[in-house]
């Protein structure tokens, strides 16, 4: 089944412990994205990616960090999460540009 | 900067009848693509609907229809037979010509009652 996985679903964790959301496509996709949803805010852009090893910054890219060493997988890390970094987070990805992007199941981030 | 604004937070519909939720974007780009994606209770984010903007046509997926006016920067979502499963939170988003960022709206929640 054609589908991009996010691991964990939610996870609940301390101010300033490194955490890494995992993000995997199985459909070859060249394009990659992470993004927030936010209540009030809808969704908001953090980085993307549009091949292996190139990456950039979206809207909300600070406190995050991103790698694309596999065309399939792309990991969102926080380095050192704060309170303000808890969100909703989904991981997308596209065939090409312009086209529809799917979205992996979310991950609800705590950060207390 | 573009910018999506959907200015009904929530909304309600009776099972079978029609509903439109209504957007309107801003931007000085000339040609661009727009969506819809539903958000269900299980937060999926689905693809309703895309319209690309040179298309004067309004795009149409089953009971799911948008009138996108151009010149007033508007692309509203018409859901006809409203069902059950249709509960679900709405948003409109906006991309540029030759990128892969999607610019989100606020969300419109919207509730089907029997």
């Amino acid at each position: 089944e054609a589908q991009v996985t996010q691991n964990p679903r939610y996870l609940i964790t301390v101010t300033g412990k490194k955490l890494t959301v995992t993000c995997s496509q199985n459909m070859n996709h060249e394009y990659m994205s992470w993004y927030r949803q936010d209540p009030g805010l809808g969704l908001r852009q953090i980085y993307y990616s549009m091949n292996v090893e190139v990456t950039d910054k979206g809207d909300v890219p600070e406190g995050y960090k991103v790698s694309r060493k596999e065309k399939r997988n792309f990991p969102l890390i926080l380095e050192s999460p704060s309170p303000n970094q808890t969100s909703l987070y989904f991981c997308a990805s596209s065939p090409a540009l312009n086209t529809e992007a799917f979205f992996g199941q979310g991950t609800r981030l705590t950060v207390v | 900067a573009q910018t999506v604004t959907q200015s009904q937070p929530e909304m309600s519909v009776q099972e079978a009848e029609t509903v439109t939720l209504s957007c309107t974007y801003d931007t000085s780009e000339n040609n661009y693509y727009l969506f819809w994606y539903k958000q269900p209770p299980s937060r999926q984010m689905i693809l309703v609907i895309r319209q690309e903007a040179y298309k004067q046509q309004n795009a149409t997926e089953n009971r799911f229809s948008v009138n996108f006016q151009k010149a007033a920067k508007s692309f509203s979502l018409k859901i006809s037979d409203s069902q059950l499963g249709d509960t679900a939170m709405y948003f409109c988003a906006f991309m540029k010509l030759y990128t892969d960022k999607l610019i989100f709206g606020t969300g419109t929640r919207l509730q089907v009652f029997p």
